[in-house]
Order: structure tokens, then C-alpha cells, then sequence
């Protein structure tokens, strides 16, 4: 079974652009969660999806935004690009969200804005 | 609230030997599960194992163990005979059950392993 799959794997922006980035779960899971990993401020949770409902939200900006397909495929976006956000964004799928299965995680987007 | 802690920075431990990575969390929910990933210098979170409040036994997986003490709000991560492949990150994670908690996994800061040959 193929695992989670993010694209693209990395990207360069400029501050002020905007950017999508794509996370298909593993084939089967319901519920998909993005993350946002950097150095100083480690693995935070940015929101969850489970069949097409954002469910659960972390303490970002607006300017963070996502959506779930009926495939349960799902989309973040980021607008208005400041520095502060590059970062490497990681997409996580488990199978039907009740919290009691694992989080199996994409090999995650790298965003650089300059 | 919530947290994970993990005290050790870095650790280092040679090849062949067992190493235990220490993780204690805190939470007033009486239903959680722990978790433990794995992150190579390629980024991608690899999951190990999972435990959950109300198991009676330690989760074990392949060379894994997970030494789950309840009272003492620990977690800790046993390795057992390092591979080369072993070095890495490792975060210790938590999640609450519950419709309001679902999906949100909490991260410790990371311990280094670095497996000497």
C-alpha cells in the first residue's frame, strides 16, 4: 500500500506570494493533519480534516488555510508569505480519526521565503 | 494543558548496544495514546509505536519497546541492539482521545541519536 505522498517536496517563495501545497493520504484514511516543523519552535499542529470537515484547529494565522477532497486528498495554503514561515510542512493520514490510530506521516514540503 | 518533555538533547550509543530514550508527559485526561517517531536527516517522520492509556502491557515492535510507567507520566523508548540506520531524531508524542482532541498529536522537543560504530 502506498504510503502519504506530499508535493511538492520543496519550493522557494518570495515574501508576499502565496502557496499550495498538496498531501495525498494513505489509501483508506479519513482523516488527514498538517504540521508545521522548524527549528525554533519545533512540530506544531496546524489543522485537522476528516471526511471533507476541518475538525481541529492550531494557533495560527488566518493567512493558514486548508481543504479536504472527497478523496480525502488535501490542500493547505499559506498567503502573504512572510520569512517566519519556512518551515517544513509535514501531512499526516490515519485511517478513521478517532485518535486511537497512528498519524503516518509524508515525507513533507520544504518552503523557503525570501 | 498539555506537554511532552524530553530532557535529552542528544544522546550517543554504540553500535550493538540498547539505549533508552526518555520521554515524560502531562495530561489530566485519563485517555491518550503515546507515540514515538522516528525523523532521518531526509525529514519524512517515520512512526515506531504506539501506546495507549489503557494498555496493561508495554508495546513492543521488532527491536522497539515502549517502557510505559502511568503513575510516573513517562514513556520512555528502548532500542534494542543500535544499528547505524538507528541515528536520527526521535520525537515522543501524545494525543488525546476525543472528538475536541482528535487528530492533534503534541510533540516532545526531540532527542538526537547518534549510533557509533
Amino acid at each position: 500500500k502506498a504510503g502519504v505522498t506530499q508535493t511538492p517536496r520543496y519550493l522557494i517563495k518570495t515574501r508576499g506570494q502565496q502557496v499550495t501545497l498538496s498531501c495525498s493520504p494513505i489509501s483508506g484514511h479519513r482523516s488527514v493533519s498538517w504540521y508545521q516543523q522548524t527549528p525554533g519552535q519545533g512540530l506544531q499542529f496546524l489543522f485537522e480534516y476528516f471526511s471533507e470537515t476541518q475538525r481541529n484547529k492550531g494557533n495560527f494565522p488566518g493567512r493558514f488555510s486548508g481543504r479536504q477532497f472527497s478523496n480525502s486528498r488535501s490542500e493547505m495554503n499559506v498567503s502573504t508569505l512572510e520569512l517566519g514561515d519556512s518551515a517544513l510542512y509535514l501531512c499526516a493520514s490515519s485511517l478513521d480519526g478517532t485518535g486511537r490510530a497512528p498519524e503516518y506521516f509524508g515525507p513533507g514540503t520544504r518552503l523557503l521565503v525570501l | 494543558a498539555q506537554k511532552i518533555t524530553q530532557t535529552q538533547p542528544g544522546m550517543f550509543v554504540q553500535e550493538k548496544e540498547a539505549v533508552t530514550l526518555d520521554c515524560t508527559y502531562d495530561t489530566s485526561d485519563q485517555s491518550y495514546g503515546l507515540f514515538w517517531y522516528k525523523q532521518p536527516s531526509s525529514g519524512e517522520m517515520i512512526f515506531l509505536i504506539y501506546q495507549g492509556s489503557y494498555d496493561e502491557q508495554n508495546a513492543t515492535e521488532g527491536r522497539y519497546s515502549l517502557n510505559f510507567q502511568k503513575a510516573r507520566k513517562s514513556a520512555n523508548l528502548v532500542i534494542s541492539a543500535s544499528q547505524l540506520g538507528d541515528s536520527a531524531m526521535y520525537f515522543c508524542a501524545m494525543r488525546l482521545h476525543g472528538s475536541s482532541n482528535t487528530g492533534k498529536l503534541i510533540f516532545g522537543q526531540g532527542t538526537t541519536l547518534q549510533v557509533k560504530p
